[in-house]
């Protein structure tokens, strides 16, 4: 297994369209987690999956984001009408336990919006 | 709500000499404390990690301790080496992890 992947790993697009990422966790892990981290920030937490289900999402998750993992494996997040705001880089991390095991990240989707 | 705090922003040494970064967290239910680097345009990786139940840790070059009592805890880097330089987080967990605001490193050969 070589980590957890995400595509693409840059995204530039127009204010007001949507895009979707994807994001492959590490085989068997079943918790998987999104990120959004900005320039000279740590990643603030989003949303986040254990297996299929949606257990939590963050106020910063605004209602043109949305998330899903439909088969408890891979997952996407997609942004409606995006907006300058959204220009950040997305990361996802997956771990085989609970909130005190360790998270894996990937690489990070990095999104600007024009 | 939960917060970590992260001293200093930015650190720069001289190849050799050691590195010190702090945190607080907010939390006092949080008993997991991850750190990660974080390269330029890469995600971040763990580098080591500590829990409530354990003061100090170690490995290799890289230490961290825990105060829960002060909800205190840092990294110590001895020895830095170039390839060190990057961008550092602490983290403070419980339901769901909480990072730092980072602190880039640079090491000087």
């Amino acid at each position: 297994d070589t980590g957890v992947s995400q595509d693409p790993r840059h995204k530039i697009t127009k204010r007001g369209q949507n895009v979707t990422f994807r994001c492959d966790p590490i085989s068997e892990h079943n918790r998987l987690y999104w990120y959004r981290q900005t320039l000279g920030q740590g990643p603030e937490f989003l949303t986040y999956f254990q297996n299929e289900a949606q257990l939590e999402k963050s106020r910063l998750l605004s209602d043109r984001f949305s998330a899903e993992r439909p088969k408890g494996s891979f997952s996407t997040l997609e942004i409606q009408r995006t907006e300058q705001g959204d220009s950040a880089m997305y990361l996802c991390a997956s771990t085989g336990g609970g909130s005190t095991d360790t998270q894996y990240f990937g690489p990070g989707t990095r999104l600007t919006v024009l | 709500g939960e917060n970590v705090e992260q001293h200093p922003s930015t650190l720069s040494v001289q190849e050799g000499d050691s590195a010190v970064i702090k945190c607080t967290y907010s939390d006092s239910a949080s008993n997991y404390f991850p750190w990660y680097k974080q390269e330029l345009g890469k995600g971040p990786q763990l580098i080591i990690d500590i829990r409530s139940n354990v003061g100090e840790k170690k490995d290799q070059r890289i230490a961290v301790t825990l105060n829960k009592t002060a909800k205190h805890f840092s990294l110590h880097i001895t020895e830095t080496q170039p390839e060190d330089s990057a961008v550092y987080f602490c983290a403070a967990s419980y339901d769901k992890v909480i990072f730092g605001p980072g602190t880039s490193l640079s090491v000087i050969p």
